[in-house]
């Protein structure tokens, strides 16, 4: 069974500085790795999509990297800013099975 | 824009009472799902529609219900909501049989609040 974790749990960080969120999963055998991001009370928006035969994908000041046989995921944010602040999940896609989530990590970027 | 949407944005249930949950989408994607979060969780994958097909996950309630009278409409009742199903629930689609090319998109969620 696929699980996926997410650590930090939890992290507050000065405006401006260059911070990388992690995410690992147990089986590698994955069709692809997806990147939300939630606001308090909000749905998830995406922000990165990562093909298993890709090795990295950018998005502005975002960028995601996956390590498929060590079962692991980035998402490095330059120059971090307040309007950052949220809580950031990670998803892995095996086949047509739906999504499997970890719980996130949530981020504050104090000015 | 082609989006997914979900109405209404909050909903204020009493308890026992039934409630529906609606979710449509404008991308034509043939996979429906819906998900229930609740605070500080990961979203949890209550059921989904692959085309016509229904999928329920083996530890969904019984208590919770959904309908999909076409491609662009899903709908989650819940026939008697008890305060435990308070939560944020999530419509997402998908295309599925593409071999992992596209994403999930998601709606902006129903708040769901019963008292």
């Amino acid at each position: 069974k696929q699980e996926v974790t997410q650590i930090p749990a939890a992290l507050s960080v000065p405006e401006g500085e260059n911070l990388v969120l992690n995410c690992s999963f147990t089986d590698s055998a994955i069709y692809n790795l997806q990147w939300f991001r939630q606001d308090p009370g909000k749905g998830l928006t995406s922000l990165l999509l990562i093909q298993s035969s890709q090795r990295e994908q950018t998005s502005g000041r975002l960028n995601a990297s996956l390590d498929k046989s060590s079962g692991r995921s980035t998402l490095y944010i330059a120059a971090s800013q307040p309007g950052d602040s949220a809580t950031y999940l990670c998803a892995v896609r095996m086949g047509n099975t739906p999504l499997v989530f970890g719980k996130g990590t949530r981020l504050s970027v104090i000015a | 824009d082609a989006m997914v949407i979900q109405n209404p944005r909050y909903q204020v249930t009493q308890f026992g009472k039934p409630v529906t949950l609606s979710c449509s989408q404008t991308l034509n994607h043939n996979v429906m799902y819906w998900y229930q979060q609740k605070s500080s969780q990961a979203p949890k994958l209550l059921f989904h529609y692959y085309d016509k097909d229904f999928n329920n996950e083996a530890d969904t309630p019984d208590n919770f219900q959904s309908r999909r009278p076409n491609t662009s409409f899903c709908f989650l009742d819940i026939r008697s909501p008890g305060l435990g199903d308070t939560a944020m629930y999530l419509c997402a689609t998908s295309r599925g049989g593409t071999g992992g090319i596209y994403g999930y998109t998601f709606g902006s969620g129903t708040r769901l609040t019963v008292v």
